[in-house]
C-alpha cells in the first residue's frame, strides 16, 4: 500500500513554545490529508481536512489559530501546533488520500508532550 | 450523518479461539466501511475495506469481514486468534465519493489474547 511518512514520531516541548509536524506521502500526490487527535484510550476525532493549495477546513471547535495546517505541495501537509500548553499533549496522526482513493493512508503519529 | 458503533470498548479470546469484533454502521446511503488496527503508538494499519463490491471482504493476517446491509453492520472476524493480533481495532466508515470526505470513526475496541 501507499506509505505516508509523519515526523517526527516523538516530541516533547515546553510550555508557550510552538510544535511542527509533518507528514508526506511518499509514493503517491496527495490531493486531500486529514488530521486527528487521539487522546489515551480514545478513538480518532478529526481535526482538519486540507486540500492542496486551499486553506484547511477545521471541524468544530478546533482553533483555526492554535492549529495551523498548512498543504502547500502534493505530497506535504504540517500542523503547527503554536503556544502549546499542557493540555495540548496528545498523540496526532494524519492521513492522506489521492485524487480517486477510496481509502486513506496514515502516519506512524506522533507523540506530543508538552511540559 | 454517519456514525459508527463498537460493541464491547475490550474483547478477551484465547489464543486459537475465534476473534469476533462488531461493528454497527448509520447512513442514509451506501458507505464505505473500513477496519483498521493500531498498535500502541503507532499509525493505523489497513486491515480491509468494503466498497460496494463483494458482502464478504478478506483482509490481511488472516482477518475478513461481512457487510449485512439488514443489519446495519460489518463485523470482523478470524478463525483462529494468535498473540500478535493483539491491539486496538477501528471500524470506520465514509459516505460519498468525494475526495474531501473523511473517516468517521468508531470508539475503537481492544483485543486481548491469552495464551
Amino acid at each position: 500500500g501507499a506509505v505516508v511518512s509523519q515526523h517526527p514520531s516523538r516530541v516533547i516541548c515546553k510550555s508557550g513554545t510552538s510544535v511542527k509536524i509533518e507528514c508526506r506521502s511518499l509514493d503517491f500526490q496527495a490531493t486531500t490529508m486529514f488530521w486527528y487527535r487521539q487522546f489515551p484510550k480514545q478513538s480518532l476525532m478529526l481535526m482538519a481536512t486540507s486540500n492542496e493549495g486551499s486553506k484547511a477546513t477545521y471541524e468544530q471547535g478546533v482553533e483555526k489559530d492554535k492549529f495551523l495546517i498548512n498543504h502547500a505541495s502534493l505530497t506535504l501537509s504540517t500542523l503547527t501546533v503554536t503556544s502549546a500548553h499542557p493540555e495540548d499533549s496528545s498523540f496526532y496522526i494524519c492521513s492522506a488520500r489521492w485524487r480517486r482513493g477510496t481509502e486513506a493512508f496514515f502516519g506512524q503519529g506522533t507523540r506530543l508532550t508538552v511540559v | 450523518a454517519q456514525s459508527v458503533t463498537q460493541l464491547g470498548s475490550h474483547v478477551s479470546v484465547s489464543e486459537g479461539a475465534l476473534v469476533l469484533l462488531r461493528c454497527n454502521y448509520s447512513s442514509s446511503v451506501p458507505p464505505y466501511l473500513f477496519w483498521y488496527v493500531q498498535y500502541p503508538n503507532q499509525g493505523l494499519q489497513l486491515l480491509l475495506k468494503y466498497t460496494s463490491a463483494a458482502t464478504l471482504v478478506k483482509g490481511i493476517n488472516g482477518f475478513e469481514a461481512e457487510f449485512k446491509k439488514s443489519e446495519t453492520s460489518f463485523h470482523l472476524t478470524k478463525p483462529s486468534a494468535h498473540m500478535s493480533d493483539a491491539a486496538e481495532y477501528f471500524c470506520a466508515v465514509r459516505v460519498g465519493v468525494s475526495g474531501n470526505t473523511p473517516l468517521v470513526f468508531g470508539k475503537g475496541t481492544r483485543l486481548s489474547v491469552i495464551a
